[in-house]
């Protein structure tokens, strides 16, 4: 059973940027596709991105190209999502979710992390 | 991209009651169409993959049917934990991800 716990709620200010995790347990992370799948207040889920293993590379939404950073710590089983320049609309939930694939176009969210509040505020 | 619209935005229903929300591609995504359920202050839950299989543990009420454009999510008889908002996300054309915007079931 793979588990996902979040690192805790963030107050930030314009123009900062903001670092979640997301710590793995019951699989090692290798073993998981990670992405990162936001939800600002009384709105729908918008993904950002996540690991492809298909190309072994981070894919990102257009919208947050230049903006987000992806990374994984194989040693702590960790992702990580990082967001600059911060604006009032990135107010939102941050969630990280393991991306299942199946046969062949199959990919679907199965586990979900508890969900990370970043607020932007001055 | 793709998009996706699911109809109605939100729907009142009672315990009891058979409901059925509809998702709609952009284009044709052949049945990569998944179902998720959230509830207020919770992640989303996956309920249905490749558009008519259910997930592990999820109650067999719940059904999903469709392939190409047009999509269903069935609630074959309402439970009162069964009223929060549904997700359509389709993977036939990625990047990028695609959600619907929402369906909240409400009590009627």
């Amino acid at each position: 059973q793979v588990q996902l716990v979040q690192s805790g709620a963030e107050v930030k200010k314009p123009g900062a940027s903001v670092k979640v995790s997301c710590k793995v347990s019951g699989y090692t992370l290798t073993e998981l596709s990670m992405h990162w799948v936001r939800q600002a207040p009384g709105k729908g889920l918008e993904w950002m991105g996540g690991f492809d293993p298909e190309d072994g590379e981070t894919i990102y939404a257009q919208k947050f190209q230049g903006r987000v950073t992806m990374t994984e710590d194989t040693s702590t089983d960790t992702a990580s999502m990082e967001l600059s320049s911060l604006r009032s609309e990135d107010t939102a939930v941050y969630y990280c979710a393991h991306l299942r694939s199946g046969w062949y176009k199959e990919h679907y969210f199965d586990y979900w992390g508890q969900g990370t509040l970043v607020t932007v505020s001055s | 991209d793709i998009q996706m619209t699911q109809s109605p935005s939100s729907l009142s229903a009672s315990v009891g009651d058979r409901v059925t929300i509809t998702c709609r591609a952009s284009q044709s995504i052949s049945s990569y169409l998944n179902w998720y359920q959230q509830k207020p202050g919770k992640a989303p839950k996956l309920l249905i993959y490749a558009a008519s299989s259910l997930q592990s543990g999820v109650p067999s009420r719940f059904s999903g049917s469709g392939s190409g454009t047009d999509f269903t999510l069935t609630i074959s008889s309402l439970q009162p934990e069964d009223f929060a908002t549904y997700y359509c996300q389709q993977s036939y054309s990625t990047p990028p991800v695609t959600f619907g915007q929402g369906t909240r079931l409400e009590i009627k």
